[in-house]
């Protein structure tokens, strides 16, 4: 049963650009969170994916933006790289008929570097 | 915010049983306490989830206090594997089924030969 799987996992990109992150989710699962985790400090909330749409979101500016495909698997896009966007991202999958009982299960991440 | 409180830091031998505690003094009635850690360099792992029973799985022990306020994550039997930051985290319904993890700073569990 493959867990959650996140491309690539490294990546370095210079300031300005654009940066396009991968993630499979779990089998059976239908939610997909990315959150971002800067070095030293806990993961943080960027949004949440269902049914392609965009459910929730956190503190985060337009620059972030995903996508959610047909079989569940999502994008995260973030534009007009900036130093302070070098982190950890990662992806967490869900079900949500398990609503608040349903675990979110992590990937290991993409670890994006910007110079 | 993190609507947790858990020490900074701790330590145990390798063998014992570790219990890392988490105060949730503000916890409501239908928000779960859900138990992951972090190994350097990988993504958080799900450890285990309770709303109100104590729970118990392969990998740990939940024990959550009558009032809720406050829980007890145990380790049975640390190894050095066991080593990482471990998060306390309450989850709470916020519009949708599927709400978000708000992660605090954790503990860091050093487990010593």
């Amino acid at each position: 049963d493959a867990g959650v799987t996140q491309s690539p996992t490294h990546l370095i990109k210079t300031r300005g650009q654009q940066v396009t992150l991968r993630c499979s989710p779990k089998s059976g699962h239908d939610t997909v969170s990315w959150y971002q985790q800067a070095l030293g400090q806990g993961p943080q909330f960027i949004f949440q994916y269902y049914e392609e749409e965009e459910r929730q979101r956190g503190n985060f500016p337009d620059r972030f933006s995903g996508h959610q495909f047909p079989n569940y698997s999502s994008e995260l896009n973030v534009n007009a790289l900036l130093l302070g966007d070098s982190a950890l991202y990662l992806c967490a999958s869900s079900l949500a008929g398990g609503g608040l009982n349903s675990p979110l299960h992590f990937g290991n991440g993409t670890r994006l570097t910007v110079t | 915010d993190a609507k947790t409180t858990q020490p900074t830091s701790m330590d145990c031998a390798e063998g014992r049983a570790a219990n890392l505690p988490c105060n949730h003094s503000t916890i409501s009635g239908n928000e779960y306490v859900y138990w992951y850690r972090q190994i350097h360099s990988q993504g958080p792992q799900y450890i285990i989830h309770g709303l109100k029973n104590n729970e118990t799985n392969e990998m740990a022990s939940l024990i959550i206090t009558e009032d809720r306020k406050s829980s007890t994550l145990i380790l049975p039997h640390a190894t050095l594997r066991d080593t990482a930051v471990y998060y306390c985290i309450v989850r709470a319904r916020e519009g949708g089924a599927n709400s978000k993890l708000t992660f605090g700073k954790g503990i860091t569990l050093s487990v010593r030969p």
